[in-house]
């Protein structure tokens, strides 16, 4: 899992609630990714981050926002909770130069009644 | 990682066999190709890569071709073993964006 943790590993939460989900790094890599996967859709870019308070939107970032304070921890918080964004979500770092593989974490996975 | 095995095409091969498992990407100006390996419960794990200036890579009882006319990857796993059942995915990236786009996936199922 490349030193990432993410948290919590499962949440349940009811439709309009703010969710929080956090991605911690251990090895102080710049680039941080959350994703999300849904059936039928492979993995979804929601945002990423290259550098602390350096973030950018992903192809589906409409519901989500994120924040990076430190190197180490990334945080994607959804204002208001939808059935939509029920998902796995995944947190990756990037470990090399350009054109390198991305390493994930185990995921989170959310859903909203 | 369970969800991520609903609607997807499954390849089943005996344990010994080889594995083929394709993947068309989607944009002419990428440069730069993955391979992953997703098991239940876990996130997506690293197999191999290959960049445009190659057709062909090998590593570990894994080869990936890149046929880049018809915008076509594949993986090829020798002797296929029980551990390797699992969904995989290709992804691709550009140079100077690192993010990397994927595609939807294919679950290998390794009959023993």
């Amino acid at each position: 899992d490349a030193g990432i943790t993410q948290s919590p590993r499962h949440k349940v939460t009811e439709t309009g609630t703010p969710v929080t989900l956090r991605c911690h790094q251990t090895e102080n890599h710049r680039y941080m990714y959350w994703y999300r996967q849904d059936p039928g859709h492979g993995l979804r870019l929601i945002h990423y981050s290259y550098g602390v308070k350096d973030t950018d939107k992903g192809e589906v970032s409409d519901g989500y926002s994120v924040s990076r304070s430190k190197t180490e921890d990334f945080l994607l918080t959804l204002e208001s909770a939808t059935s939509s964004q029920t998902s796995v979500y995944f947190c990756a770092i990037s470990v090399g130069t350009d054109n390198s593989p991305l390493h994930f974490g185990n995921g989170t996975r959310l859903t909203v009644t | 990682g369970e969800s991520v095995g609903l609607h997807l095409p499954t390849l089943s091969v005996q344990e010994g066999d080889n594995s083929i498992i394709n993947c068309a990407y989607s944009n002419s100006a990428s440069d730069y190709f993955i391979w992953y390996k997703q098991e239940s419960g876990k996130g997506p794990q690293f197999i191999i890569d290959i960049r445009s200036n190659m057709d062909k890579r090998q590593g570990q009882r894994v080869t990936v071709l890149l046929n880049k006319t018809v915008k076509h990857l594949s993986l090829q796993i020798a002797a296929t073993q029980p551990g390797d059942s699992a969904v995989y995915f290709c992804a691709e990236g550009l140079t100077g964006r690192r993010a990397l786009t994927f595609g939807s996936g294919t679950r290998l199922q390794v009959q023993p």
